[in-house]
């Protein structure tokens, strides 16, 4: 079955510390995998994906997530978090090709302190 | 471009009471999704239209939620009677069908029910 676990559940930094974020999926075809972020009040909005390729990709506001097949995970990273990366975090897998449900995590809280 | 619109943005309503959420997906885009998200269950997929036929339901939770797209431009997601338990903030999404599966995310309705 088709399923994504992100382990943790709130995560707190420094500002200007180094971040990752965990996230392994189940799916069994080839997935495509997406990380959505939600500040408070929002809706989701789309960070990085992941389709083919090279399995470090690059995606808006500095973030950057890594494709392990081997381990079944797709970590977000980023160098040096600002406060403005406060929010909700949630890794995502879909199917090839082009199928039409995604399914999501359950979200890591990003607490950013000052 | 407007990107998707929900409306409205809060509703507060009595139990009992019949509760229609609206959506306005992407000009150009064909398919649509209806997700609920809560503290317990996370972000879950109700509902998703392909060229405004229901593909799949089977995340609705009772026969008291009814979706339809009576055309390209608009969606309702629709709950009578509605219940306490039915709180929750309510997303629509829509995307291009056939092409990697980027979903873009409505700002979300949020319901009380008293």
């Amino acid at each position: 079955a088709q399923s994504v676990t992100q382990p943790d559940i709130h995560i707190t930094v420094s500002e200007g510390a180094s971040l990752e974020l965990r996230c392994n999926y189940s799916y069994g075809a080839t997935p495509y995998l997406f990380w959505y972020v939600q500040s408070p009040g929002q809706g989701l909005q789309l960070l990085l994906k992941y389709f083919s390729g090279d399995t470090l990709v690059q995606g808006i506001k500095g973030f950057e997530a890594e494709f392990k097949r081997s381990q079944s995970s797709f970590n977000l990273r980023k160098p040096s978090v600002h406060w403005s990366d406060a929010a909700e975090y949630f890794c995502a897998v879909g199917g090839y090709p082009y199928n039409d449900k995604i399914i999501f995590g359950k979200g890591t809280r990003l607490h950013i302190l000052p | 471009d407007a990107g998707v619109i929900q409306s409205p943005r809060h509703e507060v309503t009595e139990m009992g009471q019949e509760v229609t959420l609206r959506c306005k997906p992407i000009s150009g885009h064909n398919s649509l999704f209806w997700y609920r998200q809560t503290m317990m269950r996370g972000l879950e997929l109700l509902i998703y239209f392909n060229n405004n036929v229901p593909i799949d339901d089977s995340g609705m939770p009772e026969d008291r939620f009814s979706a339809k797209m009576p055309n390209a431009s608009f969606s309702t997601l629709k709950i009578q009677p509605s219940e306490p338990r039915d709180s929750a903030v309510y997303f629509c999404a829509s995307r291009v069908s056939g092409t990697d599966n980027e979903q873009f995310f409505g700002p979300g309705t949020r319901l009380t029910v008293l």
